[in-house]
């Protein structure tokens, strides 16, 4: 079964850095593009990256753009989340998530998530 | 930027049928998906490509995309449908987006 579990989650000061790790089975991950998603506690779902199967194509919600770099390795079977210049406003759940449609392009759906990991980023 | 629109709640009796709405002008051209939501737990994909329903996901929940208004039905609710439905969808750049969230209330 489709396995995703995240980690590198923890408390940052604002204007840190750090990366989060999603250690991916279950599935041929070569085959599919993956997400990255954020759920401020008691808040709603905000897309946050995607990148295609082949790490060839990366996409960023606006919040997102110029600071957090998404990242595949395909031999490690591992997605990354490199976070910089972090903000408060950034504090959340980052949910690791797989998309749905084999060999896409670009997103298709989100078909499986991670349980998620916690970035707090306070002084 | 672009936004999907939901109500942020709704209720509806053991038994009835529910419709949740999401609503935004890319919609006309793009799927929407949609995901529950339990509290404390991760999300679940019940609807995808506007209408089709994932191995596992009860026959009661359905999906409809008509112009820019994408529609999820829960027919015959029960009252473990209680929880927060999202739909997502992609912008005319192809960049994500969730709707805002609809808690759903099951009494």
């Amino acid at each position: 079964q489709v396995q995703l579990v995240e980690s590198g989650g923890g408390v940052v000061q604002p204007g840190g850095s750090l990366r989060l790790s999603c250690a991916a089975s279950g599935f041929k991950f070569t085959d599919y593009g993956m997400h990255w998603v954020r759920q401020v506690p008691g808040k709603g779902l905000e897309w946050v990256a995607f990148i295609r199967y082949d790490g060839n194509n990366k996409y960023y919600a606006d919040s997102a753009k110029g600071r957090f770099s998404i990242s595949r390795d395909n031999f490690k079977i591992t997605l990354y989340l490199q976070m910089d210049n972090l903000r408060v406003g950034d504090t959340a759940v980052y949910y690791c998530a797989k998309d749905g449609v084999v060999g896409g392009y670009g997103l298709g759906n989100i078909d499986y998530w991670g349980q998620g990991v916690l970035v707090t980023v306070s002084s | 930027s672009y936004e999907l629109t939901q109500p942020p709640s709704a209720s509806v009796s053991p038994g009835q049928t529910a419709r949740i709405t999401c609503s935004g002008d890319a919609l006309a051209k793009k799927y929407a998906h949609w995901y529950q939501q339990k509290s404390g737990q991760a999300p679940v994909l019940v609807i995808y490509a506007d209408n089709k329903r994932p191995s596992g996901i009860p026959e009661r929940f359905s999906g409809s995309n008509s112009g820019t208004t994408a529609t999820l039905i829960i027919s015959g609710a029960q009252v473990e449908d209680e929880a927060a439905y999202y739909c997502f969808s992609k912008d005319n750049s192809d960049l994500g987006v969730f709707g805002g969230g609809t808690r759903l209330t099951v009494l």
